[in-house]
């Protein structure tokens, strides 16, 4: 069965970080590109970043409203990608869903999301 | 890209026929899809290139348009229904629409 799983969620204090984890099964996760979007409370998705497949380097690319204080690393033995979030900010809350990408701008598999409250 | 839905909110009762127009900044060809979410869950895909149904989608979820005017069309809706829809363009990274809340009349 495909799946993609987020984990790490949770309260954290404004200013301080917070490692979200993204595991797979069931399809190439090495093949994939793997981004990161986020949902405040009654809003709409964003995109928050991305990294691509090794193929491709492995490289990232954020939104403006996170660069410089997030970032993506992934581990394909394991099949895990992680996103790492520093100097977090009360706008920083919201759920936060990984997904998966064989080929394209296409958004294949999504992972069922993880709450994250920065509180002050 | 910029992609804006209308209307915001929509009342509707089960069997009607209701359409949620999504509109882009740019021309995204057919490079769109067409978002299911309910409170507490993660968004569900019902359409993607602007008209292909999701495999397990009810044929009652029409999705059409290209370039910049799209729009999804339920018919006959079902009491499960009831839920946000987001238009999300996939032709240059990705965006979303500020989501169209169905609710029941």
């Amino acid at each position: 069965e495909i799946q993609l799983v987020e984990s790490g969620g949770g309260m954290v204090q404004s200013g301080r970080s917070l490692r979200l984890s993204c595991t797979s099964a069931g399809f190439n996760f090495g093949e994939c590109a793997v981004n990161w979007f986020r949902q405040a409370p009654g809003q709409g998705l964003e995109w928050v970043g991305n990294i691509r497949s090794a193929v491709y380097g492995a490289t990232t690319e954020f939104a403006a409203s996170v660069k410089g204080r997030f970032s993506i690393s992934r581990d394909d033995s394991e099949g895990i990608a992680r996103l790492d979030m520093t100097n977090v900010k009360s706008e920083d809350t919201g759920v936060y869903y990984c997904t998966a990408s064989i080929d394209g701008y296409f958004l294949d598999y999504w992972g069922q999301g993880i709450l994250v409250t920065v509180s002050s | 890209t910029q992609m804006s839905q209308s209307p915001s909110t929509l009342s509707a009762s089960v069997g009607d026929r209701v359409t949620i127009t999504c509109r882009a900044s740019e021309n995204i060809n057919s490079w769109l899809a067409w978002f299911q979410q309910k409170p507490g869950k993660a968004p569900r895909r019902l359409i993607s290139k602007a008209s292909s149904l999701e495999s397990g989608v009810p044929s009652r979820f029409v999705g059409s348009g290209s370039g910049t005017e799209f729009t999804l069309t339920i018919t006959n809706v079902q009491p499960e229904d009831f839920a946000t829809y987001y238009c999300h363009q996939y032709n240059y990274y990705w965006t979303f629409g500020q989501g169209t809340r169905v609710e029941i009349k």
